[in-house]
């Protein structure tokens, strides 16, 4: 069985731009969530999806969205780009929200 | 809120040591409780997990037991390995009355293992 598949592993931007991450989960999971990585901040809740809703969000500005699709499919995309939105982007998924099985991460760096 | 405190090292330990990560939590619900392991420069993976007090998770040798009564989930390894070195979080999931906050993770634990 696959596990959670994230694209792009690693992406510059510049500042101001946007970019988009994508995201499989594993086959069969309707929730999909995203978490920010930072040695500062450590690891933090963006927002979670079940059946293409947006079923709650973390403390994080506008800047920050994402959607998913009728396959369970999910992108989340950050707008206007700061020097500290420099991060690992993790995208996990679960059945039911229950267990919570992660992928290896985008690798975000801002320039 | 809820929140999750652990030890952040870095705890530097020869190989077969007895390892030890404490883990506390605040939750305002009945948590599940869960570490993960992250290895360098990869995603995190479930290690265990415990849904309810008194449970214990285990897997490759680590165990941890939902101790609601000093809301704790202490991470044991009776023998360690110069592969386990990685960081280890701690991490809570209150979805107690329908809610779903996501996972609420503790700061990780910097794991070195000395040959």
């Amino acid at each position: 069985k696959a596990g959670v598949t994230q694209t792009p592993r690693y992406l510059i931007k510049t500042r101001g731009q946007q970019v988009t991450l994508s995201c499989s989960p594993i086959s069969g999971h309707r929730s999909v969530s995203w978490y920010q990585q930072t040695p500062g901040q450590g690891l933090q809740f963006l927002f979670e999806y079940f059946s293409e809703t947006q079923r709650n969000k973390g403390n994080f500005p506008g800047r920050f969205s994402g959607r998913q699709f009728s396959n369970s499919r999910s992108e989340m995309n950050v707008s206007t780009l700061e020097l500290g939105d420099s991060a690992l982007y993790l995208c996990a998924s679960s059945f039911q929200g229950d267990t919570i099985y992660f992928g290896e991460g985008s690798w975000l760096t801002v320039v | 809120g809820n929140s999750v405190t652990q030890m952040e090292g870095p705890v530097t330990l020869s190989e077969e040591a007895f390892l030890t990560i404490n883990c506390t939590y605040t939750a305002t619900g009945y948590p599940s409780l869960f570490w993960y392991v992250q290895y360098p420069g990869e995603g995190l993976q479930l290690l265990l997990k415990a849904t309810k007090a008194d449970d214990k998770g285990s897997n490759k040798g680590f165990e941890a037991t939902y101790r609601k009564e000093t809301t704790s989930f202490h991470l044991e390894k009776g023998s360690v390995q110069v592969s386990d070195s990685a960081v280890y979080f701690c991490a809570l999931s209150d979805r107690t009355g329908g809610g779903a906050d996501g996972l609420t993770f503790g700061k990780g634990t910097h794991l070195i293992i000395q040959p």
